[in-house]
This record gives structure tokens, C-alpha cells and sequence, in this order.
């Protein structure tokens, strides 16, 4: 199976940070590399496909990046509402694992 | 706009079964590859079973043999037959039109 290892496990910030997730892969993915965002209670709900492709909706302070193996997730401003926690997924190959999630507080 | 409601979920005990539903609107779950992806209490993302739009079928090595994906064209729903449960299995479970959509998920609980 593809391991997909994320850092930092949790991360505390502050309104208005650059905020970076990384998301490695055991072994080249390609792009075949999603993001999710699950916010307290509620389901996780797809922020970024194909590595760089922000989802219905979401705002462009997010962006994505990398490939192969190195993969990262950009909140470019932080604002409140992006208390959640943050996972990457890859679908290279089956079974489609997820990292381990990244908790993302405000300072 | 697609939505996906999961119901059937509850506690059972273990060595039971389950059947879990998806019905979907606004797309059509037979033109789409569909997911299932499980969360244990306070932990992350589990990757369960997907159901190809050509028929394919495939699953976890944890639920392999127990878990059956399948979907109902005339019902436009998705379903995951569960068998052979145990506390491991005890978990938040979430439909997905992957990747684009997911449900608001249905609770399992395994438990004597």
C-alpha cells in the first residue's frame, strides 16, 4: 500500500499567516493527489484535486502544489474560518490511502 | 446540486450485520465512480470500498470478504453490506461521489 505521510501533525497560527501542510509519498504518485478540509462534526469536503485544483467554492487564498512523492497545501492568509482539519489523499493506486491529517488551530 | 443522505447505521452487535444506504440526487451514482470512507471515533480518514462506473468493485484489506459494495440504478442509491462486524469497525461512515461530494455520514456502532 502507499503510504501518505503528512506534517505537521497539528499547527497553530495566527489570522493572517502563510500557512504550508506537506504530504509525502511512500512511492510517485503522479498527480493523482487530492486535499480535503473537515471542519468540526461535520464531513470532509474536497478542497484541491489533481495536486493544484481548487474545488467548487473554495476560496483562492488555498492552492496546492508538487509531484511525484512531495506534495503541499498552501493557505495563503488564515482567516477563522479555516479551523479544521486538513487531509491529503492519493488515488495513484488501491487502496486510495489518506494521510493522517493535519489539525490546524488559531494562536 | 448533488446530495448524498447515508442512513441505516446503529449499533449492532458483534458478529452482526449491517446495511448501510446512500441515496443520491442531482447525478446519476451509476455514471460515477462512489466511495465509501470511514472515521473511528477521534481518529482520521479510513479509505473503505469504491464501485467504479464500470461495475468494479474494491476494497480495503480490513473489510475484504466481510464489506459488499453495490448500487441500485432504478433507486439511484449506493449501499455497503457489512457483515461480520467488530469493534474495529465501529466508525462514522461517509458516501462519496469521488471525489467531488460526500454525505453527511452514518454512525456505526459495534458493541455487546
Amino acid at each position: 500500500d502507499i503510504q501518505m505521510t503528512q506534517s505537521p501533525s497539528s499547527l497553530s497560527a495566527s489570522v493572517g499567516d502563510r500557512v504550508t501542510i506537506t504530504c509525502q509519498a511512500s512511492q510517485d504518485i503522479s498527480n493523482h493527489l487530492n486535499w480535503y478540509q473537515q471542519k468540526p462534526g461535520k464531513a470532509p469536503k474536497l478542497l484541491i484535486y489533481d495536486v493544484f485544483n481548487l474545488g467548487m467554492g473554495v476560496p483562492s487564498r488555498f492552492s496546492g502544489s508538487g509531484s511525484r512523492t512531495d506534495f503541499t497545501l498552501t493557505i495563503s492568509s488564515l482567516q477563522p474560518e479555516d479551523i479544521a482539519t486538513y487531509y491529503c489523499q492519493q488515488y495513484d493506486d488501491l487502496p486510495y490511502t489518506f494521510g493522517q491529517g493535519t489539525r490546524l488551530e488559531i494562536k | 446540486e448533488a446530495q448524498l443522505v447515508e442512513s441505516g447505521g446503529g449499533l449492532v452487535q458483534p458478529g452482526g450485520s449491517l446495511r448501510l444506504s446512500c441515496a443520491a440526487s442531482g447525478f446519476i451514482v451509476s455514471s460515477n465512480y462512489m466511495s465509501w470512507v470511514r472515521q473511528a471515533p477521534g481518529k482520521g480518514l479510513e479509505w473503505v470500498s469504491i464501485l467504479y462506473s464500470g461495475g468494479g468493485a474494491y476494497y480495503a484489506d480490513s473489510v475484504k470478504g466481510r464489506f459488499t459494495i453495490s448500487r441500485d440504478n432504478s433507486k439511484n442509491t449506493l449501499y455497503l453490506q457489512m457483515n461480520s462486524l467488530s469493534a474495529e469497525d465501529t466508525a462514522v461512515y461517509y458516501c462519496a461521489r469521488t471525489p467531488w461530494d460526500w454525505g453527511q455520514g452514518t454512525l456505526v456502532t459495534v458493541s455487546s
